[in-house]
């Protein structure tokens, strides 16, 4: 079965950097698009970023387009989201997703991982 | 982008039904058949009900029906069962190459 498992979450300082990782199993990782996807305490989700299945196109939400980095590594089957520049609105629950092909939205979530940005 | 509307809350007895609205504008709902619709529970993922406006993954209910009428597309849930209570968001695509969600609307049923 499809699995999607977020690590690298954690307490961060503001200004401070952060690497999520997404691993996936359950599914041919290297023919699939991924995203990151968001969710403030006590908000709404907020989409993020793209990657297409080989990392060729990326696409970015405007929140966060200058300070984050989509990649992955079709060999270890993980997808990644570099944060930089970490703000305390940044505090969030991150899910990465799998993409569901040609129908413009996502299939399958992880569990999700905890980023908390506060000095 | 600014976010999709979505009413912030709906409620409903079982056995009735219920409709979310999701507004947006000619550059996301309006211009594309890209609107999906997520269950989620508290602490938990989100869950997807319809994609492509009107279709229903497999393994979701009949219950759940998705329509689209110029910008705003709408979510209807018939016959109202208890399980069916939680938040539920509306997403679609947009033409800036990015994806766009409502508010979300926080479900009750009495």
């Amino acid at each position: 079965q499809v699995q999607l498992v977020e690590s690298g979450g954690g307490v961060v300082q503001p200004g401070r950097s952060l690497r999520l990782s997404c691993a996936a199993s359950g599914f041919t990782f290297r023919s699939d698009a991924m995203h990151w996807v968001r969710q403030a305490p006590g908000k709404g989700l907020e989409w993020l970023a793209f990657i297409s299945y080989d990392g060729s196109v990326k696409y970015y939400a405007d929140s966060v387009k200058v300070r984050f980095t989509i990649s992955r590594d079709n060999f270890k089957k993980t997808v990644y989201l570099q944060m930089n520049s970490l703000r305390p609105e940044d505090t969030a629950v991150y899910y990465c997703a799998k993409d569901r092909a040609t129908t413009y939205t996502w299939d399958y979530w992880g569990q999700g991982t905890l980023v908390t940005v506060s000095s | 982008q600014s976010a999709l509307t979505q009413p912030a809350s709906v409620s409903g007895s079982p056995g009735q039904s219920i409709t979310i609205s999701c507004s947006g504008t000619s550059n996301d709902i309006g211009g594309y058949n890209y609107v999906s619709w997520y269950q989620q529970y508290p602490g938990k993922a989100p869950k997807l009900m319809i994609y492509g406006v009107s279709n229903r993954p497999s393994g979701v209910s009949y219950r759940f029906s998705g329509s689209k009428s110029a910008n705003t597309a709408s979510l209807t849930i018939s016959g109202l069962q208890s399980e069916d209570e939680g938040d539920y968001y509306c997403t679609s695509w947009t033409s800036s190459s990015t994806w766009v969600f409502g508010g979300g609307t926080k479900l009750t049923v009495l």
